[in-house]
């Protein structure tokens, strides 16, 4: 069975307080990991896919990174409106088949 | 303008009377997929579908039912609701299953 960790479950930053978020995993046969962004009372948003470890991608002030059991997303001088939950999904094995795990709330104080 | 849509958004109903959520998309997307979002647990899969009149259960398919006669539709059924199927569901679709776009969710309650 697949299974996902994030870690931390929450994190308060100040405004330009760089750091990273964990996705830790655990799958037979990774064939893609996603990240994803969610608002109070809206569905995720798309933010990356990796293929392959040692993969990069980023997005303004993020920067996703992919090894062989976990996944990190990098938030370099945050802002208020980086505030959400950011959600890890894998997708192996099964045509089509995602696991997500159950997200890090971030917090950006001005 | 590309979106999924879902209805109902809000949803109050009582054990045993049967109820549909529908979903459609109008971006020509193959996959479609249903999700349940619980404090603690995420978002589990429930269904998800490749095309038309292909589908395959996910994680936590018990007590749901799905179809797909249209591209563009995906309705999810609860045969006989019950409390533990309160939750917030979220339809998503995608050409391929990676980039999934979702929809604005449905909060349901079971009383």
């Amino acid at each position: 069975e697949d299974q996902v960790t994030q870690s931390p479950e929450a994190l308060r930053l100040q405004e330009g307080e760089s750091s990273s978020l964990n996705c830790s995993y655990t799958v037979s046969g990774l064939r893609g990991l996603f990240w994803y962004r969610q608002d109070p009372g809206k569905g995720p948003e798309f933010l990356f896919t990796l293929y392959s470890a040692g993969e990069e991608k980023e997005k303004e002030r993020l920067k996703a990174t992919l090894t062989k059991k976990e996944s990190f997303l990098h938030i370099t001088a945050p802002k208020p409106e980086d505030s959400a939950t950011y959600l890890c999904a894998v997708y192996s094995g099964g045509y089509q088949k995602v696991t997500f795990g159950t997200g890090t709330k971030l917090q950006v104080i001005p | 303008e590309a979106q999924v849509t879902q209805n109902p958004r809000y949803l109050i109903t009582v054990t045993g009377k049967k109820l549909t959520v529908t979903c459609s998309q109008n971006m020509n997307h193959e996959y479609m997929s249903w999700y349940r979002q619980d404090p603690g647990l995420g978002l589990r899969q429930i269904y998800y579908s490749m095309n038309v009149e292909v589908t395959d259960k996910g994680d936590v398919p018990e007590g749901y039912k799905v179809s797909r006669k249209e591209k563009r539709n995906f309705p999810l059924i609860l045969e006989s609701p019950s409390p533990n199927q309160t939750s917030l569901y979220f339809c998503a679709s995608s050409t391929t299953g990676v980039e999934q776009y979702f929809g604005p969710g449905t909060r349901l309650t079971v009383t």
